[in-house]
């Protein structure tokens, strides 16, 4: 089993729509977690943390639930340049150990 | 801009050949990456650093190495290139806790090993 798991879409939404994903780790001692945009060819750039009590930022919605181990993504109101992979990352660290995994990554297509 | 570059940004090499990838910061961070991303395997992590020649081994790092001989630099190198090889780099750098750990990337760099 991965340590973070995404669906990988693609998720195919007309401009407008809402839109949703959630993502999966296993390691029960992550503190942190984040989601990261990535446009075809380009680095990955952070979106937004993800805070326990949720986070909003915009049209974006971020949600982590620890009992479940998952945090979750909400666009509203979807726009064309929201088209991109979004990914999922957690991290945990301890001592010298600073790591980040990352999920492979859920594609977005807003059609017009 | 979160002060990073990587170099060079595209390379093609012959297998069998050494190949080093050069990451370059002016932040000062103590947390430097290096990951591969390929289809289907997200990124992963081959080395990483947390400190000036203090560098640890990650998940896919056999036929790797490292090396950190400064805080602004942290090299990667193909000891002999293989076509399994064949990835875009790309380099991490991690900020402080007042930035919440967050992880910021370079460019990345495109080898091809033919």
């Amino acid at each position: 089993r991965k340590e973070v798991e995404q669906d990988p879409g693609p998720f195919n939404v007309p401009e407008g729509a809402t839109v949703a994903f959630n993502c999966t780790y296993s390691n029960s001692a992550s503190q942190s977690f984040f989601w990261y945009r990535q446009d075809c060819r380009k680095e990955p750039k952070l979106l937004m943390s993800v805070y326990s009590s949720g986070n909003e930022d915009g049209r974006f919605t971020a949600q982590l639930n620890r009992a479940s181990q998952y945090i979750s993504l909400l666009i509203r109101d979807s726009k064309l340049s929201d088209s991109a992979t979004y990914l999922c990352v957690v991290n945990y660290y301890g001592g010298a150990t600073n790591k980040l995994i990352f999920g492979t990554g859920t594609l977005l297509a807003v059609q017009p | 801009d979160a002060g990073i570059t990587q170099s060079p940004r595209h390379k093609v090499t012959e297998t069998g050949t050494p190949v080093t990838l050069r990451c370059h910061q002016t932040e000062n961070h103590r947390y430097m990456y290096w990951y591969r991303q390929d289809p289907g395997h997200g990124l992963r992590l081959i080395h990483y650093s947390y400190g000036v020649k203090d560098t640890d081994k990650g998940e896919v790092s056999d036929g790797y190495s490292v090396s950190r001989s400064k805080t602004e630099d942290f090299l990667l190198t193909l000891e002999s290139a293989t076509s399994s090889q064949t990835s875009v780099y790309f380099c991490a750098i991690m900020g402080d806790r007042s930035n919440g750990n967050t992880i910021y990337f370079g460019e990345g760099s495109w080898l091809t090993v033919v």
